[in-house]
This record gives structure tokens, C-alpha cells and sequence, in this order.
């Protein structure tokens, strides 16, 4: 099975900051990587795939970088819809999800 | 709009059977791959996706032998028949669309919660 870890677990920032989450999986998987958004209460949301597709609607403050084994997500200037937990995914090999990035506001 | 309105969520006992099933609306339910995923408290896992015309099935290890995945075109519904039911197939179960024929699961319903506890 391919292990997905994120890194860090939980970030602190204030809105406007730029922040990077860092995913890193145990073998290759290409590009075959999405990121998702999901708030408390709700469903994951599709925000990133194949390591830097913008889903359509997702704003361009977000954005993915990344090939092989390590990526990253990085939002510009943080807004306060955007505290919530990130998730990586990849899908090169059905489907494994890493442990998430919970984005506090400090 | 993409809709997907999971059901079928409970309390069961430890050895028990559950079928979730999920209503899709607002695409065209016969051309897409469809999952399930579930959710512990923080942690997301895959469980289950079935091509377009239902005869191509995949599962993760953990639930092989036990659940079931399918679907009814005809009546735009996915399923997810649970049997021998553990505890730690507790969790919140999405339905989610595929993307191609990928694992990319680009909609997702808001779940049904499966509780398995004596």
C-alpha cells in the first residue's frame, strides 16, 4: 500500500499569511496527487489534481506543486474561509489519503 | 448541480449487515465510476468503487470478503451492502463521483453515519 504523510499536523497563521503543506508519499506516484478542503461538519471538497490543476471554481490563491514522491500546497495571502483541514490524496494506485493539515488562525 | 444523498446509516451490533445506499442527481449517473469512502474521526480511507456499468468492482483490503459494492442505472443509485459488520468499520460513509477511470473523486454526498458497537 502506498502511505501518504502530511506534514505539518496542525498550522497556526493569521489571515493573509502564506502557508505550505507538505505531502510526501512512500513510493512514485507521478503526479496522481489531489488535494481536498474539508470543513467541520461537512463533506471533503476537491480543490487540486494531478499535483497542480486548479478544480474549476477553487481560487487561484491556491496552488499545487509537485512530482515522484513529495508535494506541497501552498495559499497565498489566507482568508478566513480557508481555516479548515487539507487532506492529500493519491490515486496512482487506488486510492490512499494522508493523515491531514489542520489550518488554525493564530 | 452534482448531488449525491447518502442513506442507510445505524447503529448495529458487531456481526451484523447494513446497505447504505446513495441517490445521485444532476449528472449522468450511467457514465461515471462511483466510491465509497469512509471517515474515522480525522482519517479518510477508500473503501469500495464500481465502474459505469456495474461489472468491474475494486475494494480495499479491510472489507474484501464482507461488503459488496453496486449500482442500479435505472434508478441513479449506488450501494454499499455491509456484512459481518466490526468495530472499526465505524465511521461516516461518503458516496463520492469518479473522475474518468481514475480514483479522483471530484463530488462527494455529505454522508451516513455506520456505528458498530455491542
Amino acid at each position: 500500500d502506498i502511505q501518504m504523510t502530511q506534514s505539518p499536523s496542525t498550522l497556526s497563521a493569521f489571515v493573509g499569511d502564506r502557508v505550505t503543506i507538505t505531502c510526501r508519499a512512500s513510493q512514485s506516484i507521478g503526479t496522481w496527487l489531489a488535494w481536498l478542503q474539508q470543513k467541520p461538519g461537512k463533506a471533503p471538497k476537491l480543490l487540486i489534481y494531478k499535483a497542480s490543476n486548479l478544480e474549476s471554481g477553487v481560487p487561484s490563491r491556491f496552488s499545487g506543486r509537485g512530482s515522484g514522491t513529495e508535494f506541497t500546497l501552498t495559499i497565498d495571502s489566507l482568508q478566513p474561509d480557508d481555516f479548515a483541514t487539507y487532506y492529500c490524496q493519491q490515486y496512482n494506485t487506488y486510492s490512499t489519503f494522508g493523515q491531514g493539515t489542520k489550518v488554525e488562525i493564530k | 448541480e452534482v448531488q449525491l444523498v447518502e442513506s442507510g446509516g445505524d447503529l448495529v451490533q458487531p456481526g451484523e449487515s447494513l446497505r447504505l445506499s446513495c441517490g445521485a442527481s444532476g449528472f449522468s449517473f450511467s457514465n461515471y465510476w462511483m466510491g465509497w469512502v469512509r471517515q474515522a474521526p480525522g482519517k479518510l480511507q477508500w473503501v469500495a468503487t464500481i465502474n459505469e456499468g456495474g461489472r468491474d468492482k475494486y475494494y480495499v483490503d479491510s472489507v474484501k470478503g464482507r461488503f459488496t459494492i453496486s449500482r442500479d442505472n435505472a434508478r441513479n443509485s449506488l450501494y454499499l451492502q455491509m456484512n459481518s459488520l466490526k468495530g472499526e468499520d465505524t465511521a461516516l460513509y461518503y458516496c463520492a463521483r469518479i473522475r474518468g477511470n481514475i480514483q479522483l473523486f471530484d463530488n462527494w454526498g455529505q454522508g451516513t453515519l455506520v456505528t458498530v458497537s455491542s
